[in-house]
């Protein structure tokens, strides 16, 4: 297994339109992380799943977001409506359940013109 | 939600020690402190993480202090690789999953 991957690298996109980022975890890891990182900041978390099940979910997201891990594998974040302020890093980061270590994918650069 | 204090930004010297501190006044009891870094380009690579006891890996030292409102990350011989943004989180609420990142301190190494 060669880490998590995440799928495209950069997307440019105009206001407006949808897109769509994929992310794929390292295979034993039952969880599953989305964050977004704006310029000079850490990451923001903003949903995961354990298996297919969305637990939990932060108030950035806006209900223009929406994600979804339908078999318990790879993951999807669609963003509907593109904004300028949605243009950010969007990471995906997976574990086993518990305490330890994620393991970041190198993220999808999200510009929206 | 807790939250984390880091310097903005450290310098130091390669092959000398490095402290790296933060400031968590307001963990839980049950809150782990884990340390991420991340190098320009790429995402948050994992450094190590602790409760209460001291912790060491091939990577770094952890030190956390006794009233557990602040920890130092130490990497004990600082190479020109180290230069990173390194970030001390806190779990989101109560879960010990979701990670809340502040700004981090970013780390400069000079030859």
């Amino acid at each position: 297994d060669t880490g998590v991957s995440q799928d495209p690298r950069h997307k440019i996109t105009k206001r407006g339109q949808n897109v769509t980022f994929r992310c794929d975890p390292i295979s034993e890891h039952n969880r599953l992380y989305w964050y977004r990182q704006t310029l000079g900041q850490g990451p923001e978390f903003l949903t995961y799943f354990q298996n297919e099940a969305q637990l939990e979910k932060s108030r950035l997201l806006s209900d223009r977001f929406s994600a979804e891990r339908p078999k318990g594998s790879f993951s999807t974040l669609e963003i509907q409506r593109t904004e300028q302020g949605d243009s950010a890093m969007y990471l995906c980061a997976s574990s086993l359940e518990g305490v330890g270590e994620q393991f970041f994918g190198p993220g999808t650069r999200l510009t929206v013109l | 939600d807790a939250k984390t204090t880091q310097p903005n930004s450290m310098e130091s010297n390669e092959e000398e020690p490095v402290h790296l501190p933060c400031n968590h006044s307001t963990i839980s009891g049950t809150d782990y402190i884990h340390w991420y870094r991340q190098l320009p380009s790429q995402g948050p690579e994992y450094v190590i993480h602790g409760l209460t006891s001291n912790v060491n890996n091939r990577m770094a030292s952890l030190a956390i202090a006794e009233d557990r409102k602040s920890s130092t990350l130490i990497l004990h011989r600082a190479t020109l690789r180290d230069a990173a943004v390194y970030y001390c989180t806190l779990p989101l609420g109560g879960s010990q999953g979701n990670l809340i990142f502040g700004k981090g301190t970013k780390l400069s190494v000079k030859p």
